[in-house]
Parts: C-alpha cells; structure tokens; sequence
C-alpha cells in the first residue's frame, strides 16, 4: 500500500461534458503517473508529473490535460469528454528506494454516454 | 518506442500446476516490473527485475537482459493467483521512467 486514493471511483457522464479525476497520495512522491486501461491495449501511459508544476505527455494524452499544483495531489482533466475516453483509470506513484518501482491506486471506472 | 509482447495470452490451470509466463522486449531496458491486476482490477507491484533472478514465496522472476526477455515463474498455483499479469519497461532513453506495459497474461486457476 503506497498511500494512493483516487476519487472519484466511478464516473457517469455525458459527452462534451468536462470530467476531473483525482489522485491523492500521502507519501510526498515526487513522480506521479495517469494511465488508462482499455481491453487489448493493457496500460498506456496519459500524463506525468515530475514534481509541482512538472508535468509532460504520455503516448495517449489528446483529449487530456492535468496539473499538479501540491506534492500530494495530482489531477486528470477531460476538457469535453468523449466515449472513447470511457476506461479505467490509474493513478501511480514511483518509489526509488531499491529500484524504480511503480505503485498504482484502485482505478476509477469512467463511463461516457 | 519500445515493443512489450508477453505470451501466452491466456492460461488455464488446475490448482497445484506450475506455470512460466513470458515478457519479451525490443530494446535494453533499465526498469522490468512484473504486476498482478486481481479480479477486482487492483494492480499489485510483483517485482521490480531489470536483470537476474528474484524470488517472493511461490513466485520468482528471471531477466536476461541481454536476450530482452523475462520470466515470471508461478509454483503449486492457488486460486488466488488468478488474474492478469503484465510485464511493463522503461528504457534509458525513455525520461520519467514511464513504463510501457505489455497485454498481459489472463491467469485462471480452477479448483
């Protein structure tokens, strides 16, 4: 357990509306990662951070933006959510104490109609 | 980028088999992580293994980094163990640490 909640944990909503996701750890980390999971495509990378105000693109980052304004807190934005943005979302830490290791938080399951 | 093929897909045991999983990769890496997404979709840190061998209970993993491949060995299987398995990498040039993941083997283990 790496001190990561995500919230919320599912989402309904409607297309072109604007969607937050957001990830909250307790552990002062200073590299923070977005992932979405589609069935065939495992996990692809969306967002990182590198620290407050750091931030840079993943392999699947149109359509998304984020920001990270605390240590502890970092957050998806979906500017006019789409139903190919519908997925599952991961929020992860990356500890650095024996090897760079990932640690992800619960998901959250977004549904687009 | 580099490409992450794991195999096989799927596979199905009975409780009490043995089984090896396999996560090939296209270029030199500097991070290889193993996780377990369970039933419930929580993802689980396995291992972290960029090269050599490591053991954790049932499991152990194998690197041969300079055969870009990995092994994820799983001993008398439970049927906790079911599950997805990703193999995921970062290579040097890759800034962040960000992690390309495989598709993953989708573990069952019946009673």
């Amino acid at each position: 357990d790496a001190g990561i909640t995500q919230s919320p944990r599912h989402k309904v909503t409607e297309t072109g509306t604007p969607v937050t996701l957001r990830c909250h750890q307790t552990e002062n980390h200073r590299y923070m990662y977005w992932y979405r999971q589609d069935p065939g495509h495992g996990l692809r990378l969306i967002h990182y951070s590198y620290g407050v105000k750091d931030t840079d693109k993943g392999e699947v980052s149109d359509g998304y933006s984020v920001s990270r304004s605390k240590t502890e807190d970092f957050l998806l934005t979906l500017e006019s959510a789409t139903s190919s943005q519908t997925s599952v979302y991961f929020c992860a830490i990356r500890k650095t104490g024996g090897g760079e290791t990932q640690y992800f938080g619960p998901g959250t399951r977004l549904l687009v109609l | 980028g580099i490409q992450v093929e794991q195999s096989p897909p799927d596979l199905i045991l009975q409780e009490g088999a043995n089984s090896t999983l396999r996560c090939n990769f296209s270029d030199s890496v500097n991070n290889l992580q193993w996780f377990h997404q369970n039933p419930w979709g929580q993802l689980i840190n396995l291992f972290y293994i960029p090269s050599g061998t490591k053991q954790n209970g049932r499991l152990s993993a194998t690197t041969v980094a300079t055969e870009r491949y990995s092994l994820l060995y799983i001993s008398s299987s439970q049927t906790t163990d079911s599950g997805v398995y990703f193999c995921a990498v970062s290579t040097w040039e890759t800034s962040g640490s960000r992690l390309t993941f495989g598709e993953g083997t989708q573990l069952t283990v019946n009673p």
